[in-house]
């Protein structure tokens, strides 16, 4: 089993929806929750990041994080375009700079 | 700040060749990640470095591949000899007093 587990399937939505997305892990270590956001051909950048369980929100972003069921979820209110993107869940323990991520969800907003 | 940069953006070598490709971490980050990103495997560490020193290098597929950082602003990851399956996108990124990693735009390395 890998360590985290992401649907890699892509997702297409119309604009305005609400995008879900979510990982679950097997290393109880991890401590530190992460959504990146990836633009086609560019680099992973930092979208969210959180350290406990519980909701974080971030203007249209929420990243939730359950760790008695090993599950985080992102969710994107009144999705636009500009968020069509690949979103990768990462994570770590605790001291530990190694990050383990998802393979990545491809999301399209469809105008 | 100009972000992470890495050269080369694209590379296209044929099986055997040497390939070298080349980071400059942001100004006073002490950290350096090397990544491989793949379809099937998603992204994968390579290797890390800490203030210029190989802190892990688990990630590293075999010996045919090589990671240097001489000084702070400089890193180099090597493939020598270099195969088809070795065709990937590679980010390196880097990392200050902040958990934060800041991806570079990546090389795409294709192998015939």
């Amino acid at each position: 089993q890998k360590e985290v587990e992401q649907d890699p399937g892509p997702l297409s939505v119309p604009e305005g929806a609400i995008v879900s997305l979510n990982c679950t892990y097997s290393n109880s270590a991890f401590q530190y929750f992460m959504w990146y956001r990836q633009y086609s051909r560019k680099g992973p950048e930092l979208l969210m990041y959180t350290y406990s369980s519980g909701n974080k929100e971030d203007g249209r972003f929420t990243a939730q994080v359950d760790k008695s069921s090993k599950y985080i979820s992102l969710f994107i209110r009144d999705s636009q375009p500009s968020d069509s993107a690949t979103y990768l869940c990462a994570m770590s323990g605790y001291g530990n700079n190694r990050l383990a991520f998802g393979k990545g969800n491809q999301v399209v907003v469809i105008p | 700040d100009a972000g992470v940069i890495q050269s080369p953006r694209h590379e296209v070598t044929e099986m055997g060749q040497e390939v070298t490709l080349r980071c400059k971490p942001i100004s006073g980050h002490d950290y350096l990640f090397w990544y491989r990103q793949t379809m099937m495997r998603g992204l994968e560490l390579l290797i890390y470095f800490n203030n210029n020193v190989p802190i892990d290098d688990s990630g590293m597929p075999e010996d045919r591949f090589s990671a240097k950082m001489p000084n702070a602003s400089f890193s180099t990851l090597k493939i020598q000899p270099s195969e088809p399956r070795d065709s990937a996108v590679y980010f390196c990124a880097s990392r200050g007093a902040t958990d934060t990693q800041y991806f570079g735009p990546g090389t795409r390395l294709t192998v015939l």
